[in-house]
């Protein structure tokens, strides 16, 4: 099973600013990577997959880029409603995991 | 517009079965150009995918070692719905569990409302 570790487990960030949130994954997965983003009480929304490809109606502020075992989710102007947790996800291999998750805190 | 609804009881005793159902509305469950899953949600375990089911002329299932045999999903494909079913649940299967839809690759794009099990005598 591919080990999915993601770092900071919280990013404290002012509005207008930029986040990068980082992902890294335990063997290769090639370019088989999604990130979701969660907010309380609400289920994951898909933002990103095929490592850079955003999902549909995502805004243009969020982005993905990396391959192999180390891959990068920026959001270039933090806007009030990015606040929440991030997620980062392979699927190259059986079964899909998760990281722990990226808290992005106002700061 | 897909839309997958959930149900099912928020408290299983401890040995006893979960079951829930997500039924689903803007697509067809033997599309085959789709896969259907359940995923679940705890502090402790964070988020893991446990199975998928699929139509490709036939039906196929994939599930998570973790939850090993005690894992069944069914579609039923005259109510246009899938179940979740898992034996013998301990405390630790206490979480959210989610159904979700991808689009031919394990990424969730369409996702249920969640439902809250407990597991607790």
């Amino acid at each position: 099973e591919t080990v999915m570790t993601q770092s900071p487990a919280t990013l404290s960030v002012s509005p207008g600013e930029r986040a990068t949130l980082s992902c890294r994954a335990s063997q290769s997965v090639s370019i088989t990577l999604a990130w979701y983003q969660q907010k309380p009480g609400q289920a994951p929304r898909l933002l990103i997959y095929g490592a850079s490809t955003r999902a549909t109606d995502i805004p243009a502020r969020f982005s993905g880029s990396g391959s192999g075992t180390e891959f990068t989710l920026t959001i270039s102007s933090l806007q009030s409603e990015d606040f929440a947790v991030y997620y980062c996800q392979q699927y190259d291999n059986w079964p899909p995991t998760f990281g722990q998750g990226t808290r992005l805190e106002i700061k | 517009q897909v839309q997958l609804q959930q149900s099912g009881p928020g408290l299983v005793k401890p040995s006893q079965t979960l079951t829930l159902t997500c039924a689903i509305s803007g697509d067809t469950i033997s599309s085959n150009s789709v896969a259907w899953n359940w995923i679940r949600q705890s502090p402790s375990r964070g988020l893991e995918w446990l199975g998928r089911t699929y139509y490709r002329s036939k039906w196929y299932n994939h599930y998570a070692v973790s939850v090993g045999s005690r894992i069944t999903i069914n579609p039923d494909t005259s109510k246009n719905q899938l179940s979740l079913q898992l034996n013998s649940v301990t405390p630790e299967d206490t979480a959210v569990y989610y159904c979700a839809r991808d689009q031919g690759i394990a990424v969730a794009v369409n996702w249920g409302q969640g439902t809250l099990v407990t597991v607790s005598s």
